[in-house]
C-alpha cells in the first residue's frame, strides 16, 4: 500500500496571505511511461463531503478558483493557495490513485489567523 | 446535475445489521464504479471498497473485508453498504463517491454523496 503523510496539520494564515499544504507519498505515484503523476488534492468544509479541487498534481477541476494551485512531483507534492480567503477555511486532503488502495493524507486543518 | 443521493442517518445496537444505500441520478449509473469510504468522528477518509455496478465486481480494502458488504442493483441505479454485525467502532460517516472517468477502477472521486451517519451505541 502506498502511504501519504502530510504537513502540517493544522494551519493559521492570515486573510489575503499564501497557504502552503505539503504531501508527501511512500513511494513515487508517477507513471514512467506518460509521466502522469496520480495525485489529488480536495477540500472538506464542515458537515460536507470532500470536493475535488486538483487532479493530476496540478490540474484545477472546473469552477475552483485560480488561487488555488498544485505543484510537485514523483513523492513530493504542494497545494498553495495564494491569497487566503475566508471561504477556504477547511480540512485539505490528499489522495494517490495511481495503485490500488487509493489512500489519503490524514488532513490539513486550515484556520484563519 | 450528476449526483449521488444516500439514505438517512442510522442509530443501531452493537450486535445489529445494517444496509445504507447511495442512488445515482442524472448519468450512466453501470459505468462508473462506485466507492465506499469511511471517515470516524474528527478523523480523515478510509477507502472501503468498490463495485462496479455493470457486473457487480466487488474489490475490498483488507481493513474492512469481511465486515462489511457493497452490492449493488444497477436496474435502480443504487449501490448499497452493508454490516451483518455492527460494532460501536462503526460508528463514522459513511460516503460513496463516483470515479472521475469511466472504465477504470482506480481514479480521482468527482462525484459524493452526502453522506450517511451511523451511531453503533448501547
Amino acid at each position: 500500500d502506498i502511504g501519504m503523510s502530510q504537513s502540517p496539520d493544522s494551519l493559521a494564515v492570515s486573510l489575503g496571505e499564501r497557504a502552503t499544504i505539503n504531501c508527501k507519498s511512500s513511494q513515487s505515484v508517477v507513471y514512467s511511461s506518460d509521466n502522469k503523476t496520480f495525485l489529488a488534492w480536495y477540500q472538506q468544509k464542515p458537515g460536507q463531503p470532500p470536493k475535488l479541487l486538483i487532479s493530476w498534481a496540478s490540474t484545477r477541476e472546473y469552477g475552483v478558483p485560480d488561487r488555488f494551485s498544485g505543484s510537485g512531483f514523483g513523492t513530493d507534492f504542494t497545494l498553495t493557495i495564494s491569497s487566503l480567503q475566508a471561504e477556504d477555511v477547511a480540512v485539505y486532503y490528499c489522495q494517490q490513485y495511481y495503485r490500488t488502495p487509493p489512500s489519503f493524507g490524514q488532513g490539513t486543518r486550515l484556520e484563519i489567523k | 446535475e450528476v449526483q449521488l443521493v444516500q439514505s438517512g442517518a442510522e442509530v443501531k445496537k452493537p450486535g445489529e445489521s445494517l444496509k445504507i444505500s447511495c442512488k445515482g441520478s442524472e448519468y450512466n449509473f453501470s459505468v462508473y464504479w462506485i466507492n465506499w469510504l469511511r471517515q470516524m468522528p474528527g478523523k480523515g477518509l478510509e477507502w472501503m471498497g468498490r463495485i462496479d455496478p455493470s457486473d457487480s465486481y466487488t474489490n475490498y480494502s483488507p481493513s474492512f473485508q469481511g465486515h462489511v458488504t457493497i452490492s449493488a442493483d444497477k436496474s435502480i441505479s443504487t449501490a448499497y453498504l452493508q454490516w451483518s454485525t455492527l460494532e460501536a467502532s462503526d460508528t463514522a460517516i459513511y460516503y460513496c463517491a463516483r470515479l472521475t472517468r469511466i472504465a477504470v477502477a482506480i481514479d480521482t472521486f468527482n462525484i459524493w454523496g452526502q453522506g450517511t451517519m451511523v451511531t453503533v451505541s448501547s
